[in-house]
């Protein structure tokens, strides 16, 4: 079965502080996509990022980086020097692509992310 | 190009209400979606749609009804609503991840729905 965890509930950091949200997955299939999505206070889901199965590369975008390692089912997400505006709800979420899926995405329970001044 | 669009934004029932939530979208996707969040719950699917006159249930579809007369509308029905109703729906259509690249979601900007 899917499943996604997000152990951390929430997190508080100071800005310019770096911070890492953790990402577990479970699925018994060899192919599948992992998302991170934000959430800010608006409301509305923001894409971050899409990851294959079969690519296992880290991606750096800006301050933004990911780490997927498929030995440990985890796709973890840091932001370096944080700041104000990365306060949101971040969630991690999967995606099964075998043949006769329907594209659901299992979602994770969601990190509250603050970052103070 | 509107992307996925959910109306309306914001909506107060009383119990034992009817209403329907409204999802458009203009990209031509084959699969939709709908989630509801509750806080500290992440999101959770109701109903999903792999094409137009196919429909099937999610995680949480108790309550709830949908139809795909079109591949654009995938509205939600609530029935005699319920408290425990009382949540953000978000309407969400996507590509097939195995015919089609690149492969991702594009999510509507959230109905928040209070049942009292």
């Amino acid at each position: 079965a899917q499943k996604v965890t997000q152990a951390q509930t929430e997190i508080s950091v100071v800005e310019k502080e770096d911070v890492t949200l953790d990402c577990v997955y479970e699925t018994r299939d060899t192919t599948y996509y992992l998302f991170w999505y934000k959430q800010p206070p608006s409301g509305e889901l923001v894409f971050l990022i899409r990851r294959n199965s079969f690519d296992e590369q880290n991606e750096i975008s800006g301050r933004y980086s990911w780490n997927f390692q498929k030995s440990t089912s985890s796709f973890n997400f840091t932001i370096t020097a944080s700041q104000v505006v990365d306060s949101a709800v971040y969630f991690c979420a999967l995606s099964e692509a075998r043949s006769g899926n329907t594209g659901k995405l299992i979602f994770g329970q969601g990190t509250t992310l603050q970052v103070k001044p | 190009n509107a992307g996925v669009t959910q109306t309306p934004k914001f909506r107060i029932l009383k119990i034992g209400q009817s209403m329907t939530l409204q999802c458009t979208q203009d990209m031509n996707h084959n699969y939709m979606y709908w989630y509801r969040q509750d806080p500290g719950m992440g999101l959770k699917l109701i109903y999903y749609s792999v094409g137009a006159g196919i429909t099937d249930k999610g995680e949480v579809p108790n309550g709830y009804n949908v139809s795909r007369s079109t591949t654009e509308d995938f509205p939600l029905r609530l029935e005699l609503a319920a408290p425990s109703q009382t949540s953000v729906y978000f309407c969400a259509s996507s590509y097939s991840p195995l015919r089609d690249t690149p492969y991702g979601y594009t999510f509507g900007s959230g109905t928040r729905l209070t049942v009292v």
